[in-house]
């Protein structure tokens, strides 16, 4: 069973750096099947994907356009985990942040395990 | 750019209706890259249909999906009070490489 560990801070200023962190069990970040995503969700926004790592030969990225310019997810293979961070953060950026597995090897594509969510504020 | 629109914007019932539940694509999409979210205030969305119509592990089969190309329904038969919540599509593989719709809000009454 994959289970999925968020921590980050809760409250960042504006300007500065959201840094989320999900600690993944019951799979491996350098999995060649699946892909680990950050999604968030606001009331203003609803559900939004915000970019995605996965391993495949080399290490991948893709980011969602609304955010490419701030945002960088890593992988940590030695602590089986991926990483999100949003650059010059605003109020806008207020959300409630999730990580996600994708299975990307199969004839389907869904987010089949969550994390349990970190709201994030950014306020002065 | 893939645009998903659900409607209605909420829907009201009472246990044992049946709720349908519209998503449209402004493009189409492939079958096998479509998939329904339950979305409960605070927890984490729990997907319910992959490949527009196979229910995922542990979904009841009061939950059932349908549709193709831009026209994507779920169904719940049988309403309880427990699937009160917020229900999202979602497309993968066009620009954006992912995308959500805006969900429609299930209330039972």
């Amino acid at each position: 069973q994959v289970q999925l560990q968020q921590s980050g801070p809760g409250l960042v200023k504006p300007s500065q750096t959201l840094s989320l962190t999900c600690a993944i069990s019951g799979d491996r970040v350098s999995s060649d099947r699946a892909a680990w995503n950050w999604i968030r969700q606001s009331p203003s926004r609803g559900l939004e994907w915000l970019g995605r790592t996965y391993y495949m030969s080399e290490w991948n990225n893709n980011y969602a356009e609304s955010v490419k310019n701030r945002i960088t997810i890593n992988p940590d293979t030695s602590k089986n985990q991926f990483s999100l961070q949003l650059n010059s953060v605003t109020p806008e950026d207020t959300a409630v942040y999730y990580c996600a597995r994708m299975d990307i090897l199969g004839t389907t594509r869904q987010f089949d395990y969550w994390g349990q969510g970190t709201l994030v504020t950014v306020s002065s | 750019e893939i645009v998903l629109t659900q409607s209605p914007g909420t829907l009201s019932l009472s246990p044992g209706e049946r709720a349908t539940l519209s998503c449209r694509a402004s493009q189409s999409v492939s079958s096998s890259y479509f998939a329904w979210y339950q979305h409960k205030p605070g927890q984490a969305p729990r997907l319910l249909i992959y490949g527009a119509s196979s229910r995922a592990t542990g979904i009841p089969d009061r939950f059932s999906g349908s549709g193709s190309g831009t026209d994507f329904t779920l169904t719940i038969s049988r309403l309880e009070p427990e699937d009160s919540a917020v229900y999202y599509c979602q497309q993968y593989g066009s620009s954006p490489l992912c995308s959500f719709g805006q969900g429609t809000k299930l209330e039972i009454k």
